[in-house]
């Protein structure tokens, strides 16, 4: 079983629509939690980095972490054809100074105008 | 956010020979990069994590003597993938961590060997 399961999609939407990405773990020593955005034959970047249970907005993304479930979501309000993209979540171990991730396979959302 | 870079973005290469990629931090200095590898349609797997000044530690299964990491800097790592064959062409990708402890990564290195 893969520590981060998360559903590789594709997931395809209208314009304006809200979308809802998840991702399952395992491991219960996972503490920090974060949602990359990764468009196509580029390096991916970081779109919200969360630590407690609850949820975190930033603009159109809220990030939703459930600890006890160990779920963790991503919610795009107002899509729009540019967020079209992969979306991996990934989350680290509390231990160590050096943030080794471990990343869901990723989502490709494409978000139709 | 920070900037990191990769030098070159894409290149092919014929089987046999080696291929180096590099990994830059442009607006802070980074004591540990990682360097990842991503086939299509797949995760990014973690290879190996690059210290400045120290030997890098790679992860389970991969080959050190293959895949030789070097860390002269506080800015620069490179990746160098010897004797590369067909299986090695993938999508690598580092990310640089900077003193707050997040990972910014770079755009990535497409290789393709022939």
């Amino acid at each position: 079983q893969k520590e981060v399961e998360q559903d590789p999609g594709p997931l395809s939407v209208p314009e304006g629509a809200i979308v809802s990405l998840n991702c399952t773990y395992s491991n219960s020593a996972f503490q920090y939690f974060m949602w990359y955005r990764q468009y196509s034959r580029k390096g991916p970047e970081l779109l919200m980095y969360t630590y407690s249970s609850g949820n975190k907005e930033d603009g159109r993304f809220t990030a939703q972490v459930d600890k006890s479930s160990k779920y963790i979501s991503l919610f795009i309000r107002d899509s729009q054809p540019s967020d079209s993209a992969t979306y991996l979540c990934a989350m680290t171990r509390s231990s160590g100074s050096a943030r080794q991730l471990t990343f869901g396979s990723g989502t490709q959302l494409t978000v139709l105008p | 956010g920070a900037v990191v870079s990769q030098h070159p973005s894409r290149v092919i290469c014929k089987s046999g020979t080696s291929v180096k990629i590099e990994c830059r931090s442009l607006d802070f200095q980074a004591t540990t990069m990682f360097w990842y590898r991503q086939f299509p349609k797949q995760s990014l797997m973690l290879m190996a994590t690059s210290n400045e000044g120290s030997k890098a530690t790679y992860e389970q299964g991969v080959e050190k003597d293959k895949f030789l990491i070097n860390h002269a800097s506080l800015t620069l790592s490179t990746l160098t993938v010897t004797s590369a064959h067909p299986e090695d062409s993938s999508f690598y990708i580092c990310s640089a961590l900077t003193g707050g402890n997040e990972q910014f990564f770079g755009p990535g290195t497409r290789l393709t060997v022939l």
